[in-house]
């Protein structure tokens, strides 16, 4: 049963072209995570929620922005898209953070700017 | 100095063979440790949580050292299935962040 859920798995924009990136899940954490992973380097955090206090890393782009409607959902914007932006976008989550408990990752959406 | 070192590799091992991975991290507050299993093009899978006493699944065992800051991964008697990458990730406390290393590829050899 899937738990964290991303759509689209793959995405081609244009450069320039905004691009919304969807995560849901079905188990009801307070804790989401979109990640920005590149070839052979580690997941980078670009922000979190805990429940709808959203928290920006401080080298996260303008460029980038996320939307928490509610507790299923968590929406990544890439507003004007670089060819620097193609990557897998992951999204997790956990149910209170970081204290001894287990991040799940959705099966990660790859974007690819033409 | 990284938040959390891992050697990159790529080890490549025999079948059947033991093989061993280090990581180290540098604040001494953090607070929980794991092990993660990254396919190429997949998302990072839980392979197992470290804990203080050290803990085994299977042919996975896990240790922490605290005193040096470092957390060790050892498996034994390798398969060709178990041919990923393996990202140490480190949670400091107070925080909801947790921290990865870039990970160390591994390769199971026939």
């Amino acid at each position: 049963d899937a738990m964290v859920i991303q759509n689209p798995r793959y995405q081609v924009t244009q450069f320039g072209k905004p691009v919304t990136l969807s995560c849901s899940q079905t188990l009801n954490h307070n804790v989401m995570y979109w990640y920005q992973q590149k070839s052979s380097q580690a997941p980078k955090l670009l922000f979190h929620y805990y429940d709808k206090d959203f928290n920006n890393e401080a080298d996260t782009p303008d460029n980038f922005q996320s939307r928490r409607p509610n507790t299923s959902f968590c929406f990544l914007d890439i507003r004007s898209p670089g060819l620097g932006d193609a990557a897998m976008y992951l999204c997790a989550t956990s149910s209170q953070g970081a204290y001894g408990e287990t991040q799940y990752f959705g099966p990660g959406t790859r974007l690819l700017v033409l | 100095r990284k938040e959390v070192e891992q050697d990159p590799g790529p080890f490549n091992v025999p079948e059947g063979a033991t093989v061993a991975f280090n990581c180290t991290y540098s604040n001494s507050a953090s607070q929980s440790f794991f092990w993660y299993r990254q396919d190429c093009r997949k998302e990072p899978k839980l392979l197992m949580s470290v804990y203080s006493s050290g803990n085994e699944d299977g042919r996975f065992t896990a240790q922490l050292n605290r005193a040096s800051q470092y957390i060790s991964l050892l498996i034994r008697d390798s398969k060709l299935s178990d041919s990923a990458t393996y990202l140490c990730v480190v949670a400091p406390s107070g925080t909801y962040k947790y921290i990865f290393g870039t990970g160390t590829r591994l390769k199971v050899l026939a």
